[in-house]
């Protein structure tokens, strides 16, 4: 069966440090593999896309990198702030075309301490 | 306007009542979703608009009737709920059903089925 597996621990970082998270999949071959920010109570907050023959992507303090042979993504928040605390979902996308079925894993919840 | 809203916020109702969900959005994105969301669990897929005509029915219960009035509006009518369907009602859009395009969520409505 298809999973898209996240941390279940949450992780506690310093203020400063940088928090880095992991995203496994099996049974997917996506083309794109998409970063979530969900707060508690709200509606999941874009981040970042990384197409599959895209190695690393950076946006600001986000860097996000992408192995399909590992069929992992791995997700980096540099000099991380308070206000980065929140859950991090990633998703996968099948392909460019229509009929898209954007599959979401657990999350991951971070907590960074000032 | 780079937001989709969802009306209310919170709802409770009884196993008998009917009730919709709405949601909008002005960004010109011709896909919609519904999505579903139980705590500590990722979001569901439960439908797909695409071009204001249904393109995916994850298997979702009668008891839930979408809509799509135009192409800027969303609703999501409830029949005869069970408990087991209180959860967080996301609804999302993006620029086409493809994978390459990020999602904006609202900030959901918290359903309580009593």
């Amino acid at each position: 069966s298809q999973k898209i597996e996240q941390n279940s621990e949450a992780l506690n970082i310093q203020e400063g440090k940088t928090a880095t998270l992991t995203c496994n999949y099996t049974n997917y071959s996506p083309a794109y593999l998409q970063w979530y920010r969900q707060d508690p109570g709200r509606g999941p907050v874009f981040l970042l896309l990384i197409r599959e023959n895209e190695k690393e992507k950076r946006k600001e303090r986000l860097k996000v990198t992408f192995d399909t042979t590992l069929k992992q993504s791995l997700f980096h928040i540099t000099a991380s702030q308070p206000a980065d605390s929140a859950t991090y979902l990633c998703a996968l996308a099948p392909g460019p075309y229509g009929n898209n079925r954007l599959a979401f894993g657990k999350g991951n919840q971070v907590v960074v301490i000032p | 306007d780079t937001e989709v809203t969802q009306t209310p916020k919170h709802l409770v109702m009884g196993m008998t009542n009917k009730k919709s969900l709405k949601c909008e959005q002005h960004m010109g994105h011709r896909a919609m979703y519904w999505y579903k969301q139980k705590a500590k669990k990722p979001p569901e897929l439960m439908f797909v608009y695409s071009y204001e005509k249904l393109s995916i029915n994850e298997s979702v219960p009668s008891r839930f009737s979408p809509e799509c009035p135009n192409s800027s509006l969303l609703n999501l009518h409830l029949h005869a709920l069970q408990p087991e369907d209180s959860a967080l009602y996301l609804c999302a859009s993006s620029h086409q059903n493809r994978g390459n395009y990020g999602y904006t969520f609202g900030s959901g409505t918290r359903l309580t089925v009593v």
